[in-house]
């Protein structure tokens, strides 16, 4: 059974890095699939941010881009977010999820999430 | 960016009641969209893929049809645990992956 866990500082200032863990147990990254990110505000919809493959071809939102970097590292099975230049519109639930096998970009599972307030 | 919308935002039935939740693209996607279910507090969950393949261990009350841009997530009858958060996703164009805007489904 896959699992996937988000780690990460709670709280983080305006103007500075958001930096998020995936860890993945269950399945190595390195075997395959594709592994997201997607953010919640509160009491708001889904946004999906960027999408990395296990060789670190990746896919971002075009209105994040400037602003985010996902990597792999699959000697520690897990894969990154970093969101630069943070703004109190970045406080949401940030959620790690996996694509499934063959390439189409849904997502089958997802971590707990965790939350992140923007705020001095 | 492909828009996902859908309708209604919300709404209130009772336990049993067959319910259907409507999902429309701005443009085609064929058949490449999922429908997630998201309770409070957590996250969301995959009811089904491709329109209409039910995901794994995925109550058969659940069912989605649709193909082009019109989409629609029925739930035959409604049980209490079915009282959430309804989602549908795009991955025919990206980037970027979209979402829909939600449809909570509450208790009358």
């Amino acid at each position: 059974q896959v699992q996937l866990q988000e780690s990460g500082p709670g709280l983080v200032k305006p103007s500075e890095t958001l930096s998020l863990t995936c860890a993945v147990s269950g399945y190595s990254i390195s075997s395959g699939y594709y592994w997201g990110w997607i953010r919640q505000p509160p009491g708001k919809g889904l946004e999906w941010i960027g999408s990395i493959y296990h060789s670190g071809s990746t896919y971002y939102n075009p209105s994040l881009k400037s602003r985010v970097t996902i990597s792999v590292d699959t000697s520690k099975n897990q894969f990154s977010l970093k969101l630069s230049s943070v703004t109190a519109a970045d406080t949401a639930v940030y959620y790690c999820a996996r694509h499934p096998i063959g390439g189409v970009l849904y997502f089958d599972y997802w971590g707990q999430g965790t939350l992140v307030t923007v705020s001095s | 960016a492909i828009r996902m919308t859908q309708s209604p935002s919300s709404f209130s039935a009772s336990t049993g009641d067959r319910v259907t939740i409507t999902c429309r693209a701005s443009q085609g996607i064929s058949s490449y969209l999922a429908w997630y279910q998201q309770k409070p507090g957590k996250a969301p969950k995959l009811l089904i893929y491709a329109a209409s393949t039910l995901q794994s261990g995925v109550p058969s009350r659940f069912s989605g049809s649709g193909s082009g841009t019109d989409f629609t997530l029925t739930i035959s009858c409604l049980q209490s645990e079915d009282f959430a958060t309804y989602y549908c996703q795009q991955y025919y164009s990206y980037p970027p992956l979209t979402f829909g805007g939600g449809t909570k489904v509450e208790i009358k």
